[in-house]
């Protein structure tokens, strides 16, 4: 299957700091990646649409200004947190559209903010 | 928007027995529902998936119902093993390929 790959993994920041999040499709071009957060124990959660060469769509309840994407390419999204504070540490999830029946989850990065 | 619901959201069953997981979903417009298992720190694997025109789906040990008219899908998973324990969520979506989620179901599967 698809890869979708996501870095870092995990990363640890300072309270005000921004934080990048990465999210590669790997062997398939993807016009269309999901930007999802999961606190723990709970569901997924929607935060934006992200489509290659225009601005991104958010979900209502979502900053746009602190939560900046770019969708540069069909096979890159990026994610950056700004001015990261503690209730931002969560788990971040992106998901790579080829068709709706062929969509895959990147592994993830665990944001932890002290 | 669309808003998915998810019942129970805990679930324990002796090894061997089956569990069933319920949805329901609000906008008539969805027409893709798909059911993920995620391990503790993973990203969601899709295990199995359904569309509107379909009213069942099976694959092996794990099924899927969808009733269009009540707007509910269930996932059925039989002879259970210790494997299958994990949180399960269901999901829907309609052709801007966004999909909700449930709530999530955590299946403990008693050996």
């Amino acid at each position: 299957g698809a890869v979708v790959s996501q870095h870092p993994s995990w990363v640890i920041c300072k309270s005000g700091t921004s934080v990048k999040i990465e999210c590669r499709s790997l062997d398939f071009q993807a016009t269309t990646m999901f930007w999802y957060r999961q606190f723990p124990k709970q569901s997924l959660m929607l935060m934006a649409t992200s489509n290659e060469g225009s601005k991104a769509t958010y979900e209502q309840g979502v900053e746009k200004d602190k939560f900046l994407i770019n969708h540069a390419s069909l096979t890159l999204s990026t994610l950056t947190v700004t001015s990261a504070h503690p209730e931002d540490s969560s788990f971040y999830i992106c998901r790579a559209e080829r068709e709706l029946s062929e969509q895959y989850f990147g592994p993830g990065t665990r944001l932890t903010v002290t | 928007g669309e808003n998915v619901e998810q019942h129970p959201s805990t679930l324990s069953v002796q090894e061997g027995d089956s569990a069933v997981i319920k949805c329901t979903y609000s906008d008539s417009a969805s027409n893709y529902f798909p059911w993920y298992k995620q391990e503790l720190g993973k990203r969601p694997q899709l295990i199995i998936d359904i569309r509107s025109n379909v009213g069942e789906k099976k694959d092996q040990r794990i099924a899927v119902t969808l009733n269009k008219t009540a707007k509910h899908f269930s996932l059925h998973i039989t002879e259970t093993q210790p494997e299958d324990s994990a949180v399960y969520f269901c999901a829907a979506s309609g052709n801007d390929y966004k999909l909700s989620f449930g709530a999530g179901t955590t299946v403990t599967v008693r050996a």
